[in-house]
């Protein structure tokens, strides 16, 4: 199993930009999870979603879309970059909501 | 609303010392708490989780208590390893109607040679 697997590693972006951060899992998990990271501060919970169809906003859904189309892939849709969303963006998944959840090993976004 | 509170923020020990991980929660009302480890530029690995029934959950050097009704958990380490050195973050998943891990700022640990 290669687990919760994220592209791209690494990206810039201009102001007004939009791009789509894909994440995929291949443990059949139903839930799935798009966290931000910002120096110095606690992760902070974008959006999750339960199953293929439902989603659900987190704690800082401003300026973020999501999908879920199949169990396997939650991509995240940036709009129009903003500086603010300059951060390390993480995918994760569970089996069910209070199980164990397994990372992606991030992407790193600059939005100049 | 909850928040998560890891004291020290960094923390430097001699290889071999056994070490104390310290995380607090406000609101007690949560569904488990789990232990994370973060090594730089990289994602997190799960260390051990404890659900809110639990008292403690132990994985080969690891050990981690929980206390629900003071909102504290302990991470213990025991017999360091420079390979220990990382951030240790804790998050809590609390109560009904929440998906939301909430997450520490994490202790940042060297393990000194």
């Amino acid at each position: 199993n290669a687990g919760v697997t994220q592209t791209p590693k690494f990206r810039i972006l201009k102001i007004g930009q939009s791009m789509t951060l894909q994440c995929t899992q291949d443990m059949n998990h139903n839930y799935m999870y798009w966290y931000r990271q910002d120096p110095g501060m606690g992760l902070k919970l974008i959006y999750y979603s339960v199953g293929a169809g439902i989603t659900d906003k987190g704690e800082v859904p401003n300026g973020y879309n999501v999908s879920r189309s199949t169990t396997e892939d939650f991509p995240l849709r940036l709009e129009l970059a903003a500086p603010s969303q300059t951060s390390v963006y993480f995918c994760a998944s569970s089996y069910l909501r209070d199980n164990e959840q397994f990372f992606g090993p991030g992407t790193r976004l600059t939005v100049l | 609303k909850q928040e998560v509170t890891q004291i020290p923020a960094a923390l430097s020990v001699p290889e071999g010392e056994n070490l104390v991980l310290n995380c607090s929660f406000t609101d007690s009302a949560i569904y488990n708490l789990q232990w994370f480890r973060q090594d730089p530029g990289k994602g997190l690995t799960s260390l051990l989780l404890i659900q809110s029934s639990q008292r403690e959950q132990t994985s080969g050097r690891l050990n981690a208590s929980l206390d629900k009704s003071s909102g504290r958990s302990t991470l213990y380490i025991a017999a360091s390893q420079p390979g220990d050195s990382a951030t240790y973050l804790c998050a809590v998943s609390s109560g009904a109607g929440s998906y939301q891990l909430t997450f520490g700022k994490g202790t940042k640990l060297s393990v000194i040679p």
